[in-house]
């Protein structure tokens, strides 16, 4: 059972467009919502995280939105890059787990 | 590079057989995390390890187990393999026990199993 839904299941967008992934979730005890980042061969590494009580947070190119009443938050990857071409999960966490949406391939095409 | 090491990096086995992965979590995080990640489920929580102590339970089966020794480092133990246990199997930690905003979970690069 899914406890986060994740999409879409992959994206294409040109250099310099932007890249949007969203998130939804049941589990109101969720307190955690972090953005993982993963390249082929590689684990999934931390990209940016938000707390239920911020509606945006911005790091660099990458924006989480959180919706808390909707119960959904989003990524968007600003002027993508062909180097951001990856696979990214959002997760939900709370209580020392972290549940995981299904990823999303994004690639970027130069 | 994370700082999170795991062996080996790839497993190949035949059903039926027992397994075991390896982890050493970053130089002073106490927590260990296993997780699954097959193309069907997507990453899956196993179980945490707190210091010594396990702390949470995710989706493992009975036939798995996991420990983890004095010095930190952590073993995943996978008995009696079925074709469906094919998977990565990623081991991330983190400083804390509790998870969470302020407790980053670095994850390792996997150990890819493959059970034939």
């Amino acid at each position: 059972q899914q406890q986060v839904k994740q999409s879409p299941q992959s994206l294409i967008v040109q250099k310099g467009g932007i890249s949007i992934i969203n998130c939804a979730y049941e589990n109101t005890a969720f307190d955690y919502f972090p953005w993982y980042q993963q390249f082929p061969g590689k684990g999934p590494a931390l990209l940016i995280a938000i707390r239920p009580d911020v509606s945006e947070k911005k790091e660099g190119r990458f924006t989480i939105s959180f919706n808390k009443s909707a119960k959904q938050f989003s990524l968007h990857i600003m002027d993508s890059q062909p180097g951001d071409s990856a696979t990214y999960f959002c997760a939900a966490g709370n209580d020392y787990k972290l549940s995981f949406g299904a990823g999303t391939t994004v690639t970027v095409r130069a | 590079d994370s700082g999170v090491t795991q062996t080996p990096k790839h497993l190949i086995t035949a059903t039926g057989q027992r397994v075991t992965l390896r982890c050493s979590p970053r130089s002073g995080d106490l927590s260990v995390y296993w997780y699954q990640q097959s193309l069907d489920q997507g990453l899956q929580f196993l179980i945490q390890y707190y210091n010594g102590e396990e702390r949470a339970k995710g989706n493992i089966l009975e036939r798995f187990s996991a420990q983890q020794f004095p010095d930190l480092h952590s073993e995943l133990n996978l008995s009696s393999l079925e074709l469906g246990d094919s998977a990565l199997y990623f081991c991330a930690s983190s400083v804390g026990g509790g998870g969470g905003f302020t407790d980053t979970q670095y994850f390792g690069p996997g150990t890819r199993l493959t059970v034939l």
